[in-house]
């Protein structure tokens, strides 16, 4: 099973700023990698497919970049609604495999 | 616009079964792979199945196999999962989501208490 790790576990950022997470996985993947978004209470919603590319009516200050085994979701500036959980998942092996998130709360 | 709406949930005593099923509408429900996710009390997200678009192909996770299964009836647009000698740790939100690769669709879920 790929293994998914994600850094920080919870990242402190003011509004307007950049904030940049990690996920690192235990196999190559290539680029089939997604994250997603969820706030309390809500379904995870996707931002991010093939490492890099934004879903549909996701905002352009969402951007994922890496291939491999290393990835990134930076937010460029940070605005109150995105203060959630992220995800990254693979899926590239069986079974699908999750990271444990990264929570990003208001400094 | 894409719906999926999970129904089946609720309390129910270890080693019980349980049938989820997930309501479909909004697009072309034959074409596409589907998936079950769960989220348990406070804890991240668990892949635990997938059935190809037609039916034909079928994925668990560990800790489900041989005792969940997967279906779908494409007749009705519904998608399901049997769920057997469920056990404490299966107590989650049950998500069903749209996609062979990423999940570009989900539904609000359905809490198990076991």
């Amino acid at each position: 099973e790929i293994v998914m790790t994600q850094s920080p576990a919870t990242l402190s950022v003011s509004p307007g700023e950049r904030a940049t997470l990690s996920c690192r996985v235990s196999q190559i993947i290539y680029n089939n990698l997604a994250w997603y978004q969820q706030k309390p209470g809500q379904a995870p919603r996707l931002l991010i497919y093939g490492a890099s590319t934004r879903a549909t009516n996701i905002p352009a200050r969402f951007s994922g970049s890496g291939s491999g085994t290393e990835f990134t979701l930076t937010i460029s500036s940070l605005q109150s609604e995105d203060f959630a959980v992220y995800y990254c998942q693979q899926y590239n092996n069986w079974p699908r495999t999750f990271g444990q998130g990264t929570k990003v709360e208001i400094k | 616009q894409v719906h999926l709406v999970e129904s089946g949930g609720g309390v129910v005593q270890p080693g019980r079964s349980l049938r989820l099923s997930c309501a479909a509408s909004g697009f072309t429900f034959n074409t596409y792979a589907m998936h079950w996710v769960r989220q348990a009390p406070g804890k991240g997200l668990e892949w635990v199945a997938i059935i190809w678009y037609d039916g034909s192909n079928t994925y668990y996770a560990d800790s489900v196999k041989g005792r969940f299964t997967i279906s779908r009836d494409n007749s009705k647009n519904t998608l399901y999962l049997q769920m057997n000698g469920l056990r404490v740790d299966d107590t989650a939100v049950y998500y069903c989501a749209r996609g062979l690769g990423q999940h570009d669709s989900w539904g609000r879920g359905t809490l198990v208490t076991v």
